[in-house]
């Protein structure tokens, strides 16, 4: 079966890096590509950007442009995303769901990012 | 970007209620429209997709329909199960863009 398994939660100072990994298993992780979502406490669900594991190729909400890289490890079938400059509003449960683009029904449990000074 | 606006942001009902939640697409999606379902800590859970594709395993209550760029989710005599958080998310294009979400609560 398709699970899709998140790293724990992280607290970091406002200006450090934070990077949460996905690892898929049950399917073939390059066929898919893998989207993060965040969500901050009580607020909506906010797309970040995805990533093709099979080219590494990405596509970046305008708003975490220049902030967030996504990448990919084929051996462990494991998916990243990396936010750098964090500030206080990226309190939040990131996700990472796999190919929103024409499924969705395959989510990770979340990864709660707290950023605290 | 395709702006996606979900009505209303919160909804009061009681068991045994018949509601509706609406998503306006600022474009044609030709039916890239999901659901999802989500309660509190929990990853969202998806009910239907490509706008009335109910999923395996979600009940039938749950009905979702097309309308030029109007979407809706019906969800027919409320069960206390389906008080929850429910989003619309257009898939048609990157980026992909969510309602705002509807809170459905207890009368």
């Amino acid at each position: 079966q398709v699970q899709l398994v998140q790293s724990g939660a992280e607290v970091k100072r406002p200006g450090a890096s934070v990077k949460v990994s996905c690892k898929a298993s049950g399917y073939g992780f390059v066929a898919y590509y893998m989207h993060w979502v965040r969500q901050a406490p009580g607020q909506g669900l906010e797309w970040m950007g995805r990533i093709n594991p099979n080219s590494g190729g990405t596509n970046y909400a305008q708003k975490f442009q220049g902030r967030v890289t996504m990448t990919r490890d084929t051996s462990s079938n494991t998916a990243y995303m990396e936010l750098n400059r964090l500030r206080s509003d990226d309190t939040a449960v990131y996700y990472c769901a796999r190919d929103l683009g024409t499924d969705g029904r395959y989510w990770g449990p979340g990864s709660l990012v707290t950023v605290s000074s | 970007d395709i702006q996606m606006t979900q009505s209303p942001s919160s909804l009061s009902a009681s068991v045994g209620d018949r509601v509706t939640i609406t998503c306006r697409a600022s474009q044609s999606l030709i039916s890239y429209l999901n659901w999802f379902q989500q309660k509190p800590g929990k990853a969202p859970k998806l009910l239907i997709s490509a706008a009335s594709n109910l999923q395996s395993g979600v009940s039938s209550r749950f009905r979702g329909n097309e309308s030029g760029t109007d979407y809706t989710l019906t969800i027919s005599s409320l069960q206390p199960e389906d008080f929850a958080t429910y989003y619309c998310q257009q898939s048609y294009s990157i980026p992909v863009t969510f309602g705002q979400g509807t809170r459905l609560e207890i009368k």
